[in-house]
């Protein structure tokens, strides 16, 4: 019931193109959060989703959370280079306990 | 403001040794965290604490203690190092009720 999957697992794209990755759970959740992870660094929130059917933009990334509360995805438009990263979905039910996705490790060729 | 820090950033024991590592956060953020990540995985969380005097446990707590002593420091206690946790530890912290958490450079541990 912990498991997050997250697809796809890495993604090589042109600089300039569109980016989607989704996230999927069979169970349902209260809130949907996007991370970013930069070689050697610790992860950084992108955008967090609290409502089923919520539409989130950040700049460039666009994020939403399922009707059905067990998946999520996020958009990249008109990547650039320093967008490579590995991105993570994560979730929650209480605040107290966060439960990751494996990561979509995406790299950008200029 | 520091944010999180942690340290050390890179260690590397021998099997049956022990160690501390440390985590500290300057933001007053009640809840702290620690959570490993192994090559090509996401994160996995051990141990995590709502404040000071309270801590418990995450998904793979086995091989590992905490202690919340004061609001600023999450330190992680591994007494037996084995070779399987050999892994990047993060820390992180975040307010209560909310759910952005703030999560420190991580620790490369390698156990040999």
């Amino acid at each position: 019931g912990q498991q997050l999957n997250q697809s796809p697992q890495s993604m090589f794209i042109q600089e300039g193109e569109d980016v989607s990755m989704n996230c999927t759970s069979s169970s349902i959740f209260n809130t949907w959060l996007w991370y970013k992870q930069d070689p050697g660094e610790g992860p950084v929130l992108l955008i967090a989703l609290y409502k089923a059917g919520e539409l989130t933009s950040n700049g460039r990334l666009t994020a939403q959370f399922g009707i059905t509360r067990k998946d999520s995805f996020l958009n990249i438009s008109a990547s650039i280079p320093s967008d490579v990263g590995i991105y993570f979905c994560a979730r929650s039910n209480t605040g107290n306990q966060f439960y990751f996705g494996t990561g979509t490790s995406l790299t950008v060729i200029p | 403001n520091a944010g999180v820090t942690q340290t050390p950033k890179f260690r590397i024991l021998k099997i049956g040794q022990s160690m501390t590592l440390q985590c500290t956060q300057d933001m007053n953020h009640n809840y702290m965290y620690w959570y490993r990540q192994d090559p090509g995985m996401g994160l996995k969380l051990i141990y995590y604490s709502v404040g000071a005097g309270i801590t418990d446990k995450g998904e793979v707590p086995n091989g590992y203690n905490v202690s919340r002593s004061t609001t600023e420091d999450f330190p992680l206690r591994l007494e037996l190092a084995a070779p399987s946790q050999t892994s990047v530890y993060f820390c992180a912290s975040t307010l209560a009720g909310s759910y952005e958490q703030y999560f420190g450079p991580g620790t490369r541990l390698t156990v040999t």
